[in-house]
């Protein structure tokens, strides 16, 4: 299986502060990468696919980078809506895997 | 709009099957090359894939579970579904059905709301 390891579990942040999470894939994935939000007791939310394409809808200040086994997410400034937690998911190859999540709080 | 809502038992017993159920609306379970899957969510943790099933029928799932699970398809009630044999309490859970989008590349795109499922005595 492929482990998607994401950094760092857990940051604070201020409204309209940039904020970059990082997702490691254990080999390499390409650019099969896709990122979620996810608010308590929510299902996640589909962002970004293929590495750096937002999902239809999703605002502009998320942004993604990265192929091979690294690869980043940024919010070029946060917004009261965004504090949540952040999974990254490979699918380059089944089983499908995600990272443990990134949970971004309020500062 | 693609909508998913799961149903089922919200608690079930130890080494009996979790039975749970994903209605669609909004798009068909039939239609070329759809993907349908299941993902589900402990309290507090991460989120873990259970498996998939293509409108032809064919499954693909978790080596971790595989040989407890089942996804079929209900192409009559647009539904699909999972079963999974011989529970224990580490399979308490939040369970998801989404659909497997695809642009070139796969990626879940709609989410059910998730139905939280007990394994208790």
């Amino acid at each position: 299986d492929i482990q998607m390891t994401q950094s760092p579990s857990s940051l604070s942040a201020s409204v309209g502060d940039r904020v970059t999470i990082t997702c490691r894939a254990s080999q390499s994935i390409s650019i099969y990468l896709n990122w979620y939000q996810q608010k308590p007791g929510k299902a996640p939310k589909f962002l970004i696919y293929a590495a750096s394409r937002l999902q239809s809808g999703v605002p502009s200040r998320f942004s993604g980078s990265g192929s091979g086994t690294d690869f980043t997410l940024t919010i070029s400034s946060v917004q009261p809506e965004d504090f949540a937690t952040y999974y990254c998911q490979q699918s380059d190859s089944t089983p499908y895997t995600f990272g443990q999540g990134t949970r971004l709080q309020i500062k | 709009q693609v909508q998913l809502q799961e149903s089922g038992p919200g608690l079930v017993k130890p080494s009996e099957t979790l039975s749970l159920t994903c209605t669609v609306s909004g798009a068909s379970v039939s239609i070329g090359n759809s993907y349908w899957t299941w993902i589900r969510q402990p309290p507090g943790q991460g989120l873990e894939w259970i498996g998939y099933i293509h409108y032809s029928g064919s499954t693909n799932y978790n080596p971790s579970l595989k040989s407890r699970v089942t996804i079929s398809l209900d192409t009559s009630r647009n539904q699909f579904s999972l079963k999974l044999s011989s529970v224990t309490a580490a399979d308490t859970a939040v369970y998801y059905c989404a659909r497997v989008g695809y642009s070139g590349y796969y990626y879940f795109d709609y989410w059910g709301l998730g139905t939280l499922v007990t394994v208790s005595s």
